[in-house]
């Protein structure tokens, strides 16, 4: 099994350019949360994902959207980037509500 | 909104000597999880704590839940260098939305 699996594991865009993170969740998970750790903060929640719908969504513009798909991976998108987005982004899996698997991130540098 | 703080923020101890991070919510949770991030890494899930008053050990770790399901504590008996990290506590809001806590970075010196 090889857990919770992120893409890419680091990138660098400038500012108002778009970016796509993806996510694989660990076998036999369904369901899919995005997170983003600013340097020495915790987890901030993005939104979650089931069922390919967006079940909930913490306090991030719409310039972050998402995306699951049938076989339950996701993607992460970002538009018009901002020196603020710069952070470990996070994709955690569940099967149902309890402990969430957590994949290695993302470090997306945004100059 | 919903906050989670947890103190101390940093703590720094001798090899053998005792830790505890406190967590404290805004907000009465349904549980309250425990993730550590050792440096560079990414959360990993330590335990949920689901009644009130519950108390549940992990070897050296001992994890509470409050009688009103609002605060929580992690103790760690007689620190080793690997217990290195962030401890962050979680607590669920509008019951999918996990909200960590400010996490406590905890450094040990052999």
């Amino acid at each position: 099994d090889a857990g919770v699996t992120q893409s890419p594991t680091h990138l660098i865009k400038t500012r108002g350019q778009q970016v796509t993170l993806r996510c694989s969740p660990k076998s036999g998970h369904d369901t899919v949360s995005w997170y983003q750790q600013a340097l020495g903060q915790g987890p901030q929640f993005i939104f979650q994902y089931y069922e390919e719908e967006e079940r909930q969504r913490g306090n991030f513009p719409d310039r972050f959207s998402g995306h699951q798909f049938p076989n339950y991976s996701s993607e992460l998108n970002v538009n018009a980037l901002l020196l603020g987005d710069s952070a470990l982004y996070l994709c955690a899996s569940s099967r149902g509500r309890v402990e969430q698997f957590f994949g290695p991130g993302t470090r997306l540098t945004v100059l | 909104g919903q906050q989670v703080m947890q103190i101390p923020q940093y703590q720094h101890v001798q090899e053998g000597e005792d830790f505890t991070t406190y967590c404290n919510s805004s907000t009465t949770l349904s549980n309250i999880q425990w993730y550590k991030q050792r440096p560079g890494g990414h959360p990993v899930f330590l335990i949920q704590l689901v009644k009130s008053g519950e108390v549940k050990k992990q070897k050296r770790l001992t994890f509470q839940f409050g009688e009103a399901k609002k605060n929580s504590s992690l103790h760690i008996t007689a620190t080793q260098t690997t217990d290195v990290g962030t401890y962050f506590c979680a607590g669920p809001y509008n019951t999918d939305k996990l909200i960590f806590g400010t996490g406590t970075r905890l450094q040990v010196f052999p």
